[in-house]
């Protein structure tokens, strides 16, 4: 498997303009997580996806952030309009958890390489 | 908002010398995790010990885990320079609605072992 796979590895734009970035779990995990990684912030976890549900969107930024999981493969981040305080490298990682009542099993979260995000 | 809180945020040391880095955090556990971060590329998971083991071994890697101070500690012996890293805890928790879990991460601590 090649492991998470996030694209652009890159992205300089424009205040104002709209900025997608997407991201390709390793199949068979059901766990989706975007974070957001500064020097000021850390770590912050945006969006928590489970069999493509979003089950915790509260790190999420304001309005102008928005995530979707439309199917297993495949899931977006979009920032409309970018702003230069966005600058950030933007995480996608993927897991074998799963939601279950009593516990969910140990897993750990396989990161892709980022996306580092310019807004000027 | 931030559920593990890493101590030191910088450290430096010589090759062949142990390294040890601390993480707090705030609320109950269902397991806390270390990862790493070379400069540029995504995290990579370096071990995992759950809510009611105290140590645990992974090579050159030693974590204990206290949850009565709600605090654990990742340990390197012989450090190499090739260690040179973030190192990251993360605990996984409930979310804000109880029913779920997630992963949230410290700040991290940023090892240099010297040559």
């Amino acid at each position: 498997d090649a492991g998470v796979i996030q694209s652009p590895r890159h992205e300089v734009t424009e205040m104002g303009q709209e900025v997608t970035l997407r991201c390709k779990p390793i199949s068979g995990h059901n766990s989706l997580f975007w974070y957001r990684q500064t020097m000021m912030r850390g770590l912050e976890l945006l969006i928590y996806f489970n069999n493509n549900v979003p089950i915790d969107d509260s790190g999420m930024p304001e309005d102008r952030f928005s995530a979707k999981m439309p199917n297993a493969s495949f899931s977006t981040l979009k920032i409309q309009p970018s702003e230069p305080r966005d600058s950030a490298v933007y995480f996608c990682a993927s897991s074998p958890t799963r939601i279950a009542r009593r516990g969910p099993k140990e897993t750990e979260a396989f990161f892709g390489q980022g996306t580092r995000l310019t807004v000027v | 908002s931030q559920q593990g809180e890493e101590d030191p945020q910088a450290l430096s040391i010589q090759e062949g010398e142990n390294a040890t880095m601390n993480c707090s955090y705030k609320t109950s556990i269902n397991n806390l995790q270390w990862y790493r971060q070379n400069s540029g590329r995504g995290l990579v998971h370096l071990i995992l010990i759950r809510s009611n083991e105290r140590e645990k071994h992974s090579g050159r890697l030693r974590v204990t885990l206290d949850t009565s101070k709600k605090s654990s500690s990742l340990l390197i012996t012989a450090s190499r320079a090739a260690d040179t890293a973030s190192y990251f805890c993360a605990t996984d928790g409930l979310t804000s609605g109880g029913s779920n879990y997630k992963l949230t991460f410290g700040k991290g601590t940023l090892l240099t072992v010297n040559p």
